[in-house]
């Protein structure tokens, strides 16, 4: 199986301010055949089911605010919250659909400060 | 908009199949994509059970392959898990998801999730 590792798992951030989430990957999930990478990035609020906020690493989902952005290749990988509101408190998790079993990241806590 | 939602028992005992059903609704679930089924615990995480295509076509965990059962109601627009002789440690959230992208998991390409149902919390207990 395919470990995500993400790092920190909770980080206080001051509203306004940027919030960086890393993931690794223990093995690359670039996809040779079509130069994607198959990772996606989720955001859980407090009693609510997973949302998806990105995939290929760094495609926005439709709705999704522009302050969130995904970047990386092969196994390291980074969501960046630019400047952070009220609203973004939450877990986020990376996954990666490379290969199976899919498997989730532990999950990053992002506070206010 | 496309919805899901998961139903069934909230409280299992030991040694029983614990069975679930996700209602979609907003798209016909013969659709192309495939569907899912997630769940998570403090202890394990996130943890992708399998998924399944309207055809039939399964993929499963490997660690819960086993145990575990999926199928499609293309007249009822639903999909259900089954997991046999469950325990404390099958105590979670189960969700189940859409799953985006053009990914066929049998082939061993696979999609991310959306949307998600809300879940529903499965207790193993006697």
């Amino acid at each position: 199986d395919i470990v995500m590792t993400q790092s920190p798992d909770s980080l206080a951030v001051s509203l306004g301010e940027r919030a960086t989430i890393n993931c690794k990957s223990s093995q690359s999930v670039l996809y040779s055949s079509n130069n994607k990478n198959f990772l996606a990035w989720y955001q859980q609020k407090p009693g609510q089911s997973p949302k998806l906020l990105i995939y290929w690493a760094s495609i926005r989902e439709s709705g999704v605010p522009d302050r969130f952005s995904g970047s990386g290749s092969g196994t390291d990988f980074t969501l960046t919250i630019s400047r952070l509101q009220a609203e973004d408190v939450a877990v986020y998790y990376c996954q990666q659909f490379y290969s199976t079993p899919w498997t989730f990241g532990q999950g990053t806590k992002v506070e206010i400060k | 908009q496309v919805h899901l939602q998961e139903s069934g028992p909230g409280l299992v005992k030991p040694s029983a199949t614990l069975s679930l059903t996700c209602a979609v609704s907003g798209v016909s679930i013969s659709s192309s994509n495939w569907w899912t089924w997630i769940r998570q615990s403090p202890e394990k995480g996130l943890e992708w059970i399998g998924d399944i295509h309207h055809s039939g076509a399964t993929n499963y965990n490997p660690s819960l392959k086993s145990r575990v059962t999926m199928s499609v109601d293309k007249a009822k627009n639903t999909f259900s898990l089954r997991l046999t002789s469950v325990t404390a440690a099958d105590t979670a959230a189960y969700y189940c998801a859409r799953e985006g992208g053009n990914g066929i998991p049998v082939s061993g390409v696979g999609n991310w999730f959306d949307p998600w149902g809300p879940g529903t919390l499965v207790t193993v207990s006697s």
